[in-house]
């Protein structure tokens, strides 16, 4: 079955620290990649995405992402964390090429938490 | 521009109840997808509509349906309210031939 793994409910990090979250996905063939963040009581926003070619995304906020076939794994990475970046992080992939079935498959996210 | 807008914000209902939720899409996009989120989880997909026929359907009861309108603004309901259907309900709109969902705010819904 299609699946998305987020292995760290909870992730507890300084400001100023360095971030990578994890996410591992079970597909037959590589899917469409992404990572939402989501702040309490709001909906999901965009951070960055992979379809294909250059494994390391880049996206807003400062935030990048390594696709890596070999190990099945989307992990996003900031250098230094600031305060504003506590909120939840979703992975999430979807199989099939553009104009098919949009069903994307979520995590059940990564909260994260920055201390002063 | 206008991203993703939907109605109400919040909701409180009672068990067995009927509700309608609101999607207006992003102006241009005619692909409407719904998604649950539980408390502590991540979004499950629902629906999805695109040209006003369903596309998509996740493993939801027949008592979720939804339906699309000419100008590709959208409609949850769910019948014969549940505890369980307490959740966080959000849309996504794209363009079909793009892979990038934007979502809205979403629905919080509180079922009695």
């Amino acid at each position: 079955a299609q699946s998305v793994t987020q292995p760290d409910i909870h992730i507890t990090v300084s400001e100023g620290a360095s971030l990578e979250l994890r996410c591992n996905y079970s597909y037959g063939a590589t899917p469409y990649l992404f990572w939402y963040v989501q702040s309490p009581g709001q909906g999901l926003q965009l951070l960055l995405k992979y379809f294909s070619g250059d494994t390391l995304v880049q996206g807003i906020k400062g935030f990048e992402a390594e696709f890596k076939r070999s190990q099945s794994s989307f992990n996003l990475r900031k250098p230094s964390v600031h305060w504003s970046d506590a909120a939840e992080y979703f992975c999430a992939a979807l199989p099939g090429a553009p104009g098919g079935y949009q069903k994307v498959t979520f995590g059940t996210g990564t909260k994260l938490q920055v201390i002063p | 521009d206008a991203g993703v807008t939907q109605s109400p914000t919040h909701l409180i209902k009672t068990r067995g109840q009927h509700v309608t939720l609101r999607c207006s899409p992003i102006s241009g996009h005619k692909s409407v997808s719904w998604y649950q989120q539980v408390l502590g989880q991540g979004p499950q997909f629902i629906f999805q509509y695109y040209e006003k026929e369903e596309r998509g359907r996740g493993n939801f009861p027949d008592r979720f349906s939804a339906r699309q309108f000419p100008n590709y603004s959208s409609e949850l309901n769910v019948n014969a309210l549940l505890l369980g259907d307490s959740a966080l309900y959000l849309c996504a709109s794209s363009l079909l031939d793009r892979n990038e969902q934007f979502f809205g705010p979403g629905t919080r819904l509180t079922v009695l």
